[in-house]
């Protein structure tokens, strides 16, 4: 069973805050990494997808590094707002198969 | 362009009835999947498939079934529908396991 974990848990910040979270995966029989944000009521939407051992990705404010080696990735929120609280969730596939398996997300709060 | 539809959106369920929930995309993804959504316990993957004709188990299976005659289709049904079943469901499809899933949005299914 792939083990997908996620750190921390939930995470309340001001606005104006820099915030990352992590989340480890196995580092053998790598295929990529996604990351994805879940509004409350809505459906998760991708955010990035990293296949590289080193890959780094951005959009906006937000970006995510990737280390295949020791299996894990980071997600960066710089200068957080309110309109970014949500949970993020990353999930792992292997090159065995098409088993997309998720963690259990961080759910981030931004204050105004 | 309708992305990733699922009906129904709401359903309760007597015990021991059974149902599909249907999930249809025209995006000509080949990768499918179903997952329950449950309180604490983040995405859980039901079952799979990475091209018609071929489907497989994820990490919670039991009491779920699936199968895909078409590339668009992916029915999930419920055959002897029970309590522990109750939660919310979310169809994803995508091109491969490196591209981003799209989601539908979602069924919330109540068995009493």
């Amino acid at each position: 069973i792939l083990n997908v974990e996620q750190s921390p848990q939930s995470l309340h910040v001001q606005e104006g805050d820099s915030t990352n979270f992590t989340c480890s995966f196995p580092s053998s029989n790598f295929y990529a990494l996604h990351w994805y944000r879940w509004e409350t009521a809505k459906s998760p939407e991708a955010l990035f997808v990293m296949t590289l051992n080193g890959d780094e990705k951005k959009k906006g404010r937000i970006s995510a590094t990737l280390n295949t080696k020791e299996g894990y990735s980071y997600l960066y929120i710089k200068g957080s707002q309110p309109e970014d609280s949500a949970t993020y969730l990353c999930a792992f596939i292997d090159n065995q198969g098409g088993k997309l398996i998720f963690g259990q997300g961080t759910e981030l709060s931004v204050k105004p | 362009n309708a992305g990733v539809t699922q009906t129904p959106k709401f359903q309760v369920l007597k015990t021991g009835q059974s149902m599909t929930l249907q999930c249809a995309q025209d995006m000509n993804h080949e990768y499918m999947s179903w997952y329950r959504q449950d309180p604490g316990m983040g995405l859980r993957l039901i079952h799979y498939s990475v091209g018609a004709g071929i489907t497989d188990q994820g990490e919670v299976p039991n009491g779920y079934n699936v199968s895909r005659s078409t590339t668009e289709d992916f029915p999930l049904r419920l055959l002897l529908a029970a309590p522990s079943q109750t939660s919310v469901y979310f169809c994803a499809s995508s091109t491969t396991g490196k591209g981003g899933y799209t989601f539908g949005s979602g069924t919330r299914l109540t068995v009493v």
